[in-house]
């Protein structure tokens, strides 16, 4: 069975880079089946989607997040890492990896991170 | 501001049929599938419906769920409490280029 498993620091400073890494388990990450996604919910908010990956290499990006936003594939890892850049207290949140398929199938757990000096 | 308008609560008693509603537009409702995720408190969101109404394996029948237009809902019957959690509807939105997310409604059993 896929498992997807976030990991990563769960405090940023101020105007950093936050890094964020979903291992893959149970099946490959380069199945041209699927995409890979990231969406992260603020404390006591909605679900906001930050973007996804397709096995093209192409990315899609929440508008108000691109400029910032980096997410890429490493297959002989079988991750997929989301860099977000000059974070504020607004990129606070628990961030999720999933798999998208027939809508976003399979999630990861979560992780907290609070932007915070 | 999500562009996925939903109800910010529902409720009902045991036994009753809810019913949770998504309103949106031509760019994504009106042109593309939707899909309902459930999160239970505490816990990911787990994919409820896809392909407007297509259940997962594993998903009760007790939920169900139609689109009309730029409408969709969502209508879960036999309420438990089990089922007490935040829904969401989304679908990808050809203006935003994006996928996005309801509002999410809260829903209780009485």
């Amino acid at each position: 069975q896929l498992q997807l498993q976030e990991s990563g620091p769960g405090l940023v400073k101020p105007s950093e880079t936050l890094s964020l890494t979903c291992t893959v388990s149970g099946g490959s990450i380069s199945s041209n089946t699927y995409y890979w996604g990231w969406i992260r919910q603020p404390p006591g908010r909605g679900l906001e989607w930050i973007g996804s990956i397709y096995d093209s290499g192409n990315t899609y990006c929440h508008p108000s997040l691109k400029s910032r936003v980096t997410i890429s594939v490493d297959t002989s890892k079988n991750q997929f890492s989301l860099y977000l850049t000059s974070v504020t207290a607004a990129d606070t949140a628990v961030y999720y990896c999933a798999r998208g398929g027939r809508g976003l199938v399979s999630w990861g757990q979560g992780t907290l991170v609070t932007v915070s000096s | 501001q999500s562009v996925l308008t939903q109800p910010p609560s529902a409720s009902g008693t045991p036994g009753q049929r809810v019913t949770i509603s998504c309103s949106g537009s031509s760019s994504n409702i009106g042109s593309h599938t939707i899909d309902w995720y459930q999160q239970l408190p505490g816990t990911a969101p787990k994919l409820l419906i896809y392909n407007n109404n297509q259940r997962p394996s594993g998903v009760p029948d007790r939920f169900s769920a139609s689109k009309s237009g730029t409408s969709a809902s969502l209508a879960i019957s036999g309420l438990q409490s089990e089922v007490e959690a935040n829904y969401y509807c989304a679908a990808w939105d050809d203006s935003l280029i994006g996928y996005v997310f309801g509002t999410g409604t809260e829903v209780t059993v009485l």
